[in-house]
């Protein structure tokens, strides 16, 4: 079935610890998305691809990092965790920048 | 600063008509989502609106007014399925989502 898939699906981590979050896409989309979700907040993107080999910062990249290496695959690197980063993580991509975007079912992680 | 407000939570009752709505202030416009979701899932695309007026598809239509920076969404026959949230989404001049913080919408029997 074509979508998006990340992965983990859940995660608690001990704050200074690097973590990558994966997300892997099969529907060919150019542009590719991380947002994380807060209680009480919208959504808030943190980076984005518009197509393989960019990345663009977002609203909050403070803390993380992404590579796009290829078309499918939109990795988001915590360096160094901090409790702060605690949040809801979601994966997107839509086929062009001012076209609907698909989400993945979202990581949900925990950093103590 | 980039701005979408919208109510936190509204409650109705199954069968009947509610609207949701979404007021903006961006830095340009280049059209306005709305997106459903449940609570622990992923948001899932419902409607986009570029031009001024009334989209409709199936029981849900959305409504923009892009001067007056204000859309609606309509829930019509409402079903107890529809109990999640709703999230207004503005795309700006450089083409990121302007999110708010969603409408949590609840349906009584």
């Amino acid at each position: 079935i074509a979508g998006i898939t990340q992965a983990p699906t859940s995660q608690i981590l001990a704050a200074g610890r690097r973590m990558t979050l994966r997300c892997t896409q099969d529907m060919r989309h150019n542009a590719m998305y991380w947002y994380r979700q807060d209680l009480g907040l919208g959504l808030r993107l943190i980076h984005y691809s518009n197509t393989a080999g960019t990345t663009g910062k977002g609203e909050v990249p403070d803390g993380y990092s992404v590579s796009r290496a290829n078309t499918d695959d939109f990795p988001l690197t915590l360096a160094s965790a901090v409790p702060s980063q605690t949040s809801v993580y979601f994966c997107a991509s839509s086929e062009g920048t001012n076209t609907e975007a698909f989400f993945g079912q979202g990581t949900r992680l925990t950093v103590v | 600063g980039q701005n979408i407000d919208q109510p936190t939570e509204m409650t109705a009752t199954e069968g009947a008509i509610v609207q949701i709505n979404c007021t903006y202030q961006t830095s340009g416009f280049n059209g306005l989502f709305w997106y459903q979701q449940h609570a622990g899932e992923a948001p899932t695309f419902l409607s986009y609106n570029v031009l001024d007026g009334l989209e409709e598809k199936g029981r849900f239509s959305s409504f923009l007014s892009r001067s007056k920076g204000y859309s609606y969404l309509l829930l019509k026959e409402l079903q107890m399925k529809d109990s999640a949230s709703y999230l207004c989404a503005v795309m700006d001049s450089n083409y990121q989502l302007i999110w708010g913080a969603g409408t949590k919408l609840i349906i009584k029997p």
